[in-house]
Order: structure tokens, then sequence, then C-alpha cells
């Protein structure tokens, strides 16, 4: 089952910040965090287990709520580079290795 | 170190033909996946395959199958092929059996349907 994700889209200046949220139905063992510019692949941006721990990498941040099964994914201070689709992938503890992944957020940061 | 290579990286087809698509992952990695991407529709999972075992599979007509090789390269097989299967195929590869490693993504194989 594809986790949810809000907003479809976001439109920033340089320097606002925005938050995208990826939520489960289901028990979740790891949410992944991917983005993907336009005619690329999508590339790694993290991994949260479970546990509720606080990852980050350069401005954007991640969290992971499981009680909630919810993960935020937060760009702070945005820069122009951030923009792309932003998508979260989920695993389960009994299927490992089955990463799902949402329909994605599309950012867009102008100057 | 070599990233994922998927070939071809564009195939025009014929409805009602079939198609083979290659993914080589990274060396070393033992699991590859295989995603269906299409405009709105994000990244629809087809199957999963570790040490040469179809572990995990998507919601997608028996017309999508795969096999993995002994040195980790996999195969995605599209028989009777329809308009709707026009997407870009994406492959990814991971060095672990659980989830806690990042998947490596190939650039992709874009197939068109006609």
């Amino acid at each position: 089952q594809q986790p949810v994700q809000s907003p479809q889209a976001v439109i920033l200046r340089e320097g606002e910040d925005a938050v995208i949220n990826c939520s489960s139905s289901k028990a979740l063992y790891s949410v992944h965090w991917y983005r993907q510019k336009h005619g690329e692949a999508p590339i790694f941006l993290m991994i949260l287990l479970k546990g509720g721990e606080q990852k980050g990498h350069d401005k954007i941040s991640a969290s992971f709520n499981e009680k909630k099964q919810q993960s935020s994914l937060y760009l702070t201070a945005s820069q122009l580079s951030y923009s792309g689709t932003y998508f979260c992938g989920t695993e389960r503890a009994d299927s490992w290795g089955k990463l799902q992944f949402g329909a994605g957020t599309q950012v867009v940061v102008t100057p | 170190k070599a990233g994922v290579t998927q070939t071809p990286r564009y195939l025009i087809k014929t409805r009602g033909q079939q198609v083979t698509l290659s993914c080589s992952p990274i060396s070393g990695h033992r699991s590859v996946s295989w995603y269906q991407q299409t405009p709105g529709q994000g990244l629809q999972f087809l199957f999963e395959y570790f040490s040469e075992t179809q572990r995990n599979k998507g919601n997608f007509p028996g017309r999508f199958s795969g096999r993995q090789f002994s040195n980790s390269r996999s195969e995605m097989n599209v028989s009777t092929l329809e308009l709707g299967d026009s997407a870009l195929y994406l492959c990814a590869s991971s060095i672990s059996a659980s989830g806690n490693t990042e998947a490596f993504f190939g650039q992709g194989t874009r197939l068109t349907v006609v």
C-alpha cells in the first residue's frame, strides 16, 4: 500500500521553509526520502528507522513519528538547488526490500 | 565505482509486442527493485529480487515479469504490450537484505508503446 504524501506541490522563495508529510496506514519499519530532478534519477536523501529519530542532510531534515506512522521532511532556508520532486518511500517489517513510494511532492524554489 | 546501468535508454514498441529491459546493479549489491514511473503516479513498485529470488511483488498484471541472475544483473520482461505501458522504468539496487540502506537508481529506460 502506497504512502500518502502532502502537499502535492509547493512554491517557495529562496530562504523560506517548507514541510512535506508522508503517512501510512500500516506499521512501518523504515521511511526513505529521495529527490528527483527533471530528467534525472531519484537520489537518496536519508533513511529513518522506527524509533522516532530525526536526521539531517545539510539544511534538510526529517523525523519519523512511529505512533502516527508519519514522517515529515523539513526544508529549511530553501535554496534554488532544492527544487525537484520529493518522494517518500516506506518499508514494512513484514516485507523487507519492498520500498513503496508516494506520489511525490513537487517543490519549486524561486529567486 | 560504477553506478546502476540500465539498457536500453529508449525503446519504441508496437502494441502486442514484448520487451526486455536490463539492469546491472552496483557491484556487490544483491537487491534489485523495479519501478514504473508515469506522470502523476509517482513510482509504482513492480518487484524486487534478492539473490536470484523474487522476494516482493507489486500489483501489476502477470504480463510483467522479471528475473535475476547469479551476478545480480536483472531483467524485466513485459509481454503483449499495451499503450498504457508507456512509462519510464527505473531499477534500483541496494547492498542489504533489509531496509536500512539506501537504494541507488539507474537512469531508467523510457518505453513508448505505439
